[in-house]
């Protein structure tokens, strides 16, 4: 059964700097890797999709990266903003690339 | 383009009343996934229909539990005799393929609360 953790469960910046959110998976036969936002009772915000044949995807100041043979996966956020503040989501497709199995979050603040 | 709509966006109602769910996907989008995130936890994959198909209900739970997406219209996700441990954020997702090949795109999902 494939489990998702991501690390850390919460952290708190200052404005302006960079960090990196890590996302780990227990079954390394996925699909592909997505990246989302939420923001407190609101929906999904996709950020980038990583493919399985892919190293790295990028979008603007996001910067995820994909090794499966390790089973993780990182998100970067290039000097961080005060709107950056939200929880991050990883989440890998498994059940024939057809669900996505979610991580347990980090929420993120981003102090001015 | 519009992006995927749901509706209600908050649901309120008594233990043993149905609450009906609806989701209408992009516009191009034919395949739709339902996920649930219960207070407190993680989201969890429900079901994943095609229109006029169910292709994977794994999620979903056995009984009370039901969803359909007809020809014409939107998706709907039916809990019948619905119980406070219902209480949950209802998220429908669309792509225009399966197999994982695009991204799933969310809706603003329904609030459910069963008092």
């Amino acid at each position: 059964k494939q489990e998702v953790t991501q690390i850390p469960a919460a952290l708190s910046v200052p404005e302006g700097e960079n960090l990196v959110l890590n996302c780990s998976f227990t079954d390394s036969a996925i699909y592909n890797l997505q990246w989302f936002r939420q923001d407190p009772g609101k929906g999904l915000t996709s950020l980038l999709l990583i493919q399985s044949s892919q190293r790295e995807q990028t979008s603007g100041r996001l910067n995820a990266s994909l090794d499966k043979s390790s089973g993780r996966s990182t998100l970067y956020i290039a000097a961080s903003q005060p709107g950056d503040s939200a929880t991050y989501l990883c989440a890998v497709f498994t059940g024939g690339g057809n669900k996505l199995t979610f991580g347990t979050g980090t929420q993120l603040k981003v102090e001015l | 383009n519009a992006g995927v709509m749901q509706n209600p966006r908050h649901l309120v109602r008594r233990r043993g009343q149905e609450a009906r769910l609806r989701c209408s996907p992009m516009k191009g989008h034919s395949h739709v996934y339902w996920y649930r995130q219960l207070p407190e936890e993680g989201l969890k994959f429900m079901v994943y229909l095609q229109k006029e198909n169910i292709i994977d209900e794994s999620g979903m739970p056995k009984e009370r539990f039901s969803a359909e997406f007809p020809k014409e219209g939107p998706s709907i996700l039916r809990i019948q005799q619905v119980v406070r441990g219902d209480s949950a954020a209802y998220f429908c997702a669309s792509s225009p393929w399966g197999g994982g090949v695009t991204e799933q795109f969310f809706g603003p999902g329904t609030r459910l609360t069963v008092l």
